[in-house]
């Protein structure tokens, strides 16, 4: 399978600032994804998701982006929050294989 | 409508030993989906169970096995426990096999540590 990072990249932001977090994701076939959070000392839970046949979506303050072409997702979190802080995931979807999950990006929010 | 449980939240093994963890999905729910997590790498996929049928595997040695039964409820075994097995191993529940086009659901997590 598709092999994820050894390093977890960190992003920092001001409470109240818009947070981007990004995903380059390894299979083109790829045709669902789905962005979780996970906080310390919990499983992973869901954010939003998208398919393949769109390039945007938007849900309560984040927004999913996708562009098939460089294989790069992102999630935009508005006017980020203390509680936003964890550790976010995307994973990706072959039609029905199992999730590929990325290395994780931690965001910590700065009061 | 209660959400994915593992038990046991917490286990400590000594090298050598084996163990059973053991995820019950969310009511409906048919597929069930472990995963080891560690710091260096990650959310692997062990493997996923569909109408207790093992529907798909990761690249994990034979050493790590499971089995779902006909609640859905779902046990995941690892014998002659290595010190690398340390880790949060999780189960996630979804509606359809493989999470197709619809979202996993995660437990809290099954904390190991192998001394």
């Amino acid at each position: 399978g598709e092999s994820v990072g050894l390093h977890l990249p960190t992003l920092s932001v001001q409470e109240g600032d818009n947070s981007i977090i990004n995903c380059a994701y390894s299979n083109s076939a790829s045709d669902y994804f789905i962005w979780y959070k996970q906080e310390s000392g919990k499983g992973p839970q869901f954010i939003i998701d998208i398919r393949s046949n769109m390039d945007k979506r938007q849900g309560q303050r984040v927004t999913v982006l996708l562009n098939k072409t460089v294989k790069h997702l992102s999630l935009q979190i508005a006017a980020t929050q203390p509680g936003d802080s964890a550790v976010y995931f995307c994973a990706e979807n072959n039609y029905g294989q199992n999730f590929v999950f990325g290395p994780g990006t931690r965001l910590s929010v700065l009061p | 409508k209660a959400g994915v449980t593992q038990t046991p939240r917490y286990l400590i093994k000594t090298r050598g030993q084996q163990v059973t963890l053991s995820c019950s999905p969310i009511s409906g729910h048919r597929s069930v989906s472990w995963y080891q997590q560690t710091p260096g790498q990650g959310l692997q996929f062990l493997f996923e169970y569909f109408s207790e049928t093992q529907r798909n595997k990761g690249n994990f040695p034979g050493r790590f096995s499971g089995r779902q039964f006909s609640n859905s409820r779902s046990e995941m075994n690892v014998s002659t426990l290595e010190l690398g097995d340390s880790a949060l191993y999780l189960c996630a529940s979804s509606l359809m096999a493989g999470g197709m086009n619809t979202e996993a659901f995660f437990g809290q997590g099954t904390r190991l540590t192998v001394v």
